[in-house]
């Protein structure tokens, strides 16, 4: 089974804080994703990542950056963090077919609240 | 650009009623299309899809049919238990997109005994 691991569950950080989420998978995965979930929005796709060290802005990456140095891992990094960041964010990965079918596997969620 | 529609929730159930949660979609080509659900305190995880038109997609009881003359992909269940109560979210994904899916709002169901 794909297992995606994220470091918290649950995090609380004051404004203005530098915040890392990380986020590791174990399938060998080339695609990883960060993605914040807000009640009624859904789910908002903020930077991907298709191999090592690439990444390519989603539709809402103001505020935050990633990084990804190894192949398994891909962290969030919130470089001042603000109230508005209060949210459940998820990493998910896939393998990085060039196809249609492929599936996203999804980590438990942090839920971070910014103070 | 590519977006999807799904039925505002919540939606509220007793067990055994029959299902439906509407989910319509916009895309350029010949969209994937899934549902994933999760469940309270979870991450999300595949419940079904569809690569092509009228494919249906099962699991769990669960069905959905891709119908591309009205752009949709509506999730039924015959018959609902309590440990369906989740957030249930549509999804799109085109090859050319580098994996990346595009997710509805979520739809809130909660069945009870």
């Amino acid at each position: 089974d794909v297992k995606v691991t994220q470091s918290s569950r649950y995090l609380v950080k004051r404004t203005g804080e530098k915040v890392f989420l990380e986020c590791v998978q174990d399938m060998d995965h080339e695609n990883m994703f960060w993605y914040r979930q807000d009640p009624g929005l859904g789910l908002r796709l903020i930077y991907f990542s298709y191999d090592v060290k690439m990444k390519e802005k989603g539709d809402i990456p103001e505020g935050y950056s990633v990084s990804r140095e190894k192949k398994e891992r891909f962290s969030l990094i919130l470089e001042s963090a603000s109230t508005n960041q209060t949210s459940m964010y998820l990493c998910a990965s896939s393998l990085g077919q060039r196809g249609y079918q492929e599936t996203q596997y999804f980590g438990p969620g942090t839920r971070l609240l910014v103070l | 650009g590519d977006s999807v529609t799904q039925m505002e929730g919540p939606v509220t159930l007793s067990e055994e009623a029959f299902l439906t949660i509407n989910c319509t979609y916009t895309a350029t080509g010949y969209p994937s299309l899934f549902w994933y659900v999760q469940y309270p305190g979870e991450g999300l995880q595949l419940l079904l899809k569809a690569t092509k038109a009228d494919d249906k997609g099962s699991n769990k009881g669960f069905e959905a049919t891709y119908r591309k003359e009205t752009t949709s992909f509506h999730l039924e269940k015959g018959s609902v238990q309590v440990s369906d109560s989740a957030v249930y979210f549509c999804a799109l994904r085109r090859g050319s997109t580098l994996g990346r899916l595009y997710f509805g709002r979520g739809t809130q169901l909660t069945v009870w005994p």
